[in-house]
């Protein structure tokens, strides 16, 4: 089966400007989350949906990041503005649902400059 | 509150050798616990995934086993090899299914 796809791999923006990252979980997959993970950290869950409904976004910083996820298949996350301290890997993951293992996308690696 | 830590932070040994990581979480109500490789600034690998009711798994040199009780998991890599250098994670899926993760090993394999 095809895994998960995301989009782009690379990102180099200014502070302030606007990003965002595109995730097609694999085909099927009803649960669909994304991370963030900063250097020398674990991943951080920023939010999950289960289909097209947000399930948990408790640790999504609402003043600037945004997310949806349209026909409940493919998701894009945002940020306006961006922040230096924005800088990071962000991991999109699906899986059939919550009690079943974690299928990560190669991540896009965002620098904020 | 679950806390999953990961021993050694980092390790180097010779190609050829067989070895251990080890992955302790704190809360033994767990549903799965789920290793994963990590090359710099990539996504993430998925290796092995042991349900709360098993013991074990095993791919290829990899195997990974669990003790509930106990509140442990290990990541046995047979026969090392250079290309095996990367980052390992263990996470474990809490009774809030929340994911938590450990700081994970950074492996090194000198040729």
């Amino acid at each position: 089966e095809a895994g998960v796809a995301q989009s782009p791999r690379y990102k180099i923006i200014e502070k302030r400007q606007s990003v965002a990252f595109w995730c097609n979980p694999i085909s099927g997959h009803a649960t669909l989350y994304w991370y963030q993970q900063i250097l020398g950290q674990g991943p951080k869950l920023l939010i999950q949906f289960q289909n097209n409904g947000v399930v948990d976004d408790s640790q999504l910083p609402k003043d600037r990041f945004s997310a949806e996820r349209l026909k409940g298949v493919d998701s894009t996350l945002k940020i306006q503005p961006a922040k230096l301290e924005d800088s990071a890997v962000y991991l999109c993951a699906s899986n059939p649902g919550s009690n079943y293992g974690y299928t990560f996308g190669s991540g896009t690696r965002l620098t904020v400059v | 509150k679950q806390e999953v830590t990961q021993i050694p932070a980092a390790l180097s040994v010779p190609e050829g050798e067989n070895l251990v990581l080890n992955c302790s979480f704190t809360d033994s109500a767990i549903y799965n616990l789920q290793w994963f490789r990590q090359d710099p600034g990539k996504g993430l690998t998925s290796l092995l995934l042991i349900q709360s009711s098993q013991r074990e798994q095993t791919s290829g040199r990899l195997n990974a086993s669990l003790d509930k009780s106990s509140g442990r998991s290990t990541l046995y890599i047979a026969a090392s090899q250079p290309g095996d250098s990367a980052t390992y994670l263990c996470a474990v899926l809490d009774s809030n299914y929340q994911l938590i993760w450990g700081a994970g090993t950074k492996l090194i394999i000198k040729p």
